[in-house]
């Protein structure tokens, strides 16, 4: 079965400069979610698109940004980059109304920022 | 806002034994989802197991079932005949529908429990 698909999965980047995470949600899936995992802690929400609108909004940084495009991939966009940015970011899709998919996590990509 | 507590940081089971792992959560919603999800150390979210709140039937799904008291705001996970390939981290999470409903929402998650099996 298909999975959700994240690029890439690693990504090394200097302070200041700016990164792009995509994601690829499984196919029919209209929501995406995006998660920031720190060293040590658990994942925290930071945004979310369904149908391409933004629907929810989490600690995200104003230097992130992010969007959900026509065929429903999503681009975290990130700049000024921050030594504390590095962590893992996840991305997780699910269908509107169907109960047994929800929240199917990508394997996330990783970020360090040095 | 909800919030999701796991007071155990780390547990530890012998291969074969059962382990039980805590969750507690603080909503004043009525309807909602909870899940635990295990992380291994390839940092792979998988989900374990769901259990939706309006179902008084405990979810169980092969050798994972939970304790739900919907009354308390407990959600523990039993993890039964432990397996090697169960060392991870645990989370517990709570997530709130949207849209009536029909749309499933963020997950709010807690700390974690790194769960180690010995052999």
């Amino acid at each position: 079965a298909a999975g959700v698909i994240q690029s890439p999965r690693h990504l090394i980047k200097e302070k200041r400069e700016t990164a792009t995470l995509k994601c690829y949600p499984i196919p029919r899936h209209d929501t995406v979610y995006w998660y920031q995992q720190g060293p040590g802690q658990d994942p925290q929400f930071l945004i979310s698109f369904y149908e391409k609108m933004q629907s929810d909004k989490g600690s995200i940084p104003d230097r992130f940004s992010a969007q959900q495009f026509s065929d429903y991939h999503s681009e975290l966009n990130m700049s000024s980059l921050e030594l504390g940015d590095s962590a893992l970011y996840f991305c997780a899709s699910a269908e509107t109304g169907q109960g047994s998919n929800y929240n199917t996590f990508g394997s996330g990509t990783r970020l360090t920022v040095v | 806002a909800q919030t999701v507590t796991q007071s155990q940081p780390e547990m530890s089971v012998q291969e074969a034994e059962t382990v039980t792992l805590s969750c507690t959560y603080d909503t004043s919603e009525n309807n909602y989802y909870l899940f635990w999800y295990k992380q291994p150390p390839s940092r792979q979210m998988i989900l374990v197991i769901r259990q939706e709140a309006y179902k008084q039937q405990n979810a169980t799904e092969n050798r994972f079932s939970v304790n739900f008291q919907k009354a308390a705001k407990s959600f523990s996970l039993k993890i039964s005949d432990s397996q090697l390939g169960d060392t991870a981290m645990y989370f517990c999470a709570f997530m709130k529908p949207i849209a009536g409903g029909t749309s499933y929402g963020k997950l709010t998650f807690g700390q974690g429990t790194i769960l180690t099996v010995h052999p």
